[in-house]
């Protein structure tokens, strides 16, 4: 158990929903980060927050935002949905504002059916 | 120029054998290289991870190696076990801190 939460573990919507995803961090953790598992592209890295400020950006569609509150927890947003949205949304946190260098302890995933 | 190659896409290995995995980058601006290993319906964790300042690293039966002018890194896993079935992904950060990029993964098999 890596100590970092996510809820729900399984999503099922339709296309043109929007979905809230969360996550919360292991204590002590500052900085989040969200990524994207999917058979086409692999696992993708969306976006990173650190103590409540966006830090890195990666490959996020527009569709799709987030957001880290003053409690540390993190939503991923994402609206549109199309079939394509479907895959493993992992959550990941790490002690410090060092991007990808600190340890990042993954959570255990939410996984997103569009239908 | 921000893909991470990955080969073989899948690999068996006896127990006892040596399992190598290998990934090559285009990028010069990474500057930092972890391996992650992933079981099946958890998430990543990571393994070992290495900057290119070093050609090698080794943690227990894990070893990195790292060949900057190449511009490719190899995980060698000594004595496989069974449990260490997985899938493993290289992964390499730009040195801007800005995007983080994972190779395609590697579906380790390790017969007992």
């Amino acid at each position: 158990d890596s100590g970092v939460t996510q809820t729900p573990k399984h999503l099922i919507t339709a296309t043109g929903q929007r979905v809230t995803l969360r996550c919360s961090p292991r204590s002590g953790d500052l900085s989040v980060y969200w990524y994207q598992q999917s058979l086409d592209q692999g696992l993708q890295f969306l976006i990173q927050y650190y103590n409540g400020e966006e830090r890195a950006k990666g490959n996020i569609l527009e569709r799709f935002s987030a957001q880290q509150f003053p409690d540390l927890h993190s939503e991923l947003n994402l609206s549109s949905l199309e079939l394509g949205d479907s895959a493993l949304y992992f959550c990941a946190s790490s002690l410090t504002t060092r991007s990808f260098t600190d340890t990042q302890y993954f959570g255990p995933g939410t996984r997103l059916t569009v239908l | 120029q921000q893909q991470v190659k990955q080969s073989p896409q899948s690999l068996i290995v006896q127990k006892g054998g040596i399992s190598i995995i290998n990934c090559a980058y285009e990028n010069t601006a990474f500057d930092y290289f972890p391996w992650y290993q992933q079981f099946p319906g958890k998430g990543p964790a990571l393994l070992i991870a290495i900057r290119p300042d070093v050609s090698e690293k080794k943690e227990g039966r894990f070893t990195i190696s790292f060949n900057k002018s190449a511009k490719q890194f190899s995980l060698h896993i000594m004595d496989s076990q069974p449990g260490d079935s997985a899938t493993y992904f290289c992964a390499a950060r730009d040195n801007y801190g800005q995007n983080f990029v994972f190779g395609p993964g590697t579906r380790l098999s390790v017969l007992p």
